[in-house]
């Protein structure tokens, strides 16, 4: 069956880091996605990995361990703009084209 | 270059009414994607189409939805006898010809259906 996880909601004050964790059991891989989505509004892409490992962008750094399933977004520096859901999506392999499976999402609250 | 241009971005039907949602995708592609998110869960795949093709439609239900993507015009998701359950955002994505799937999704606004 296709199963990505990730908790449900997380609090984090304002300036501080935050790790946000997905696990995935799918049939198949080709990458794994993290979108962010404010309440209301479209999804908008922030990283991809399809290799293990760490990918940094900015504030933004995203981590996959495809042998454990596994991987984080990590949030520096946090502002409360970054108040919003957190997508974990991975791409399913057949067909070469974007089916992605998504999770529930996390919401995350920052704080002063 | 615009992005996803989805309309209505709201829709209000009664129960048994159809609905008729529009994505226009970025200029120059020629795939489009939909997806449907319920209150407080993800986004569930629905249709992957090109032109005048439909690829995959494994996420659609099997009764009263549709999709369309003429040659000319915008991708068409078509809802016939809405019920309540149907209330959601409806999320189009597109991607240009001859992607394997190598590229992120950019989503459209959205359209969120509303049936009273």
């Amino acid at each position: 069956g296709q199963n990505i996880d990730q908790p449900t909601e997380m609090t984090a004050t304002e300036g501080a880091i935050v790790q946000i964790n997905c696990t995935y059991q799918t049939s198949g891989f080709n990458g794994l996605f993290w979108y962010q989505q404010h309440a209301g509004e479209a999804p908008t892409f922030l990283s991809y990995n399809v290799l293990d490992g760490l990918e940094e962008k900015g504030r933004f750094s995203s981590f996959l361990s495809r042998s454990k399933g596994y991987s984080y977004l990590l949030l520096k520096e946090l502002q409360m703009k970054d108040s919003a859901s957190y997508l974990c999506a991975v791409r399913d392999r057949g067909g070469g084209y974007n089916k992605l499976i998504f999770g529930a999402g996390t919401r995350l609250a920052v704080h002063p | 270059n615009a992005g996803v241009m989805q309309n209505p971005r709201h829709l209000v039907r009664r129960r048994g009414q159809e609905a008729r949602l529009r994505c226009s995708p970025m200029k120059g592609h020629s795939h489009v994607y939909w997806y449907r998110q319920l209150p407080e869960e993800g986004l569930k795949f629905m249709v992957y189409l090109q032109k005048e093709n439909i690829i995959d439609e494994s996420g659609m239900p099997k009764e009263r939805f549709s999709a369309e993507f003429p040659k000319e015009g915008p991708s068409i998701l078509r809802i016939q006898q809405v019920v309540r359950g149907d209330s959601a955002a409806y999320f189009c994505a597109s991607s240009p010809p001859g992607d394997r799937g190598n590229s992120p999704l950019h989503f459209g606004n959205g359209t969120r259906l509303t049936v009273t």
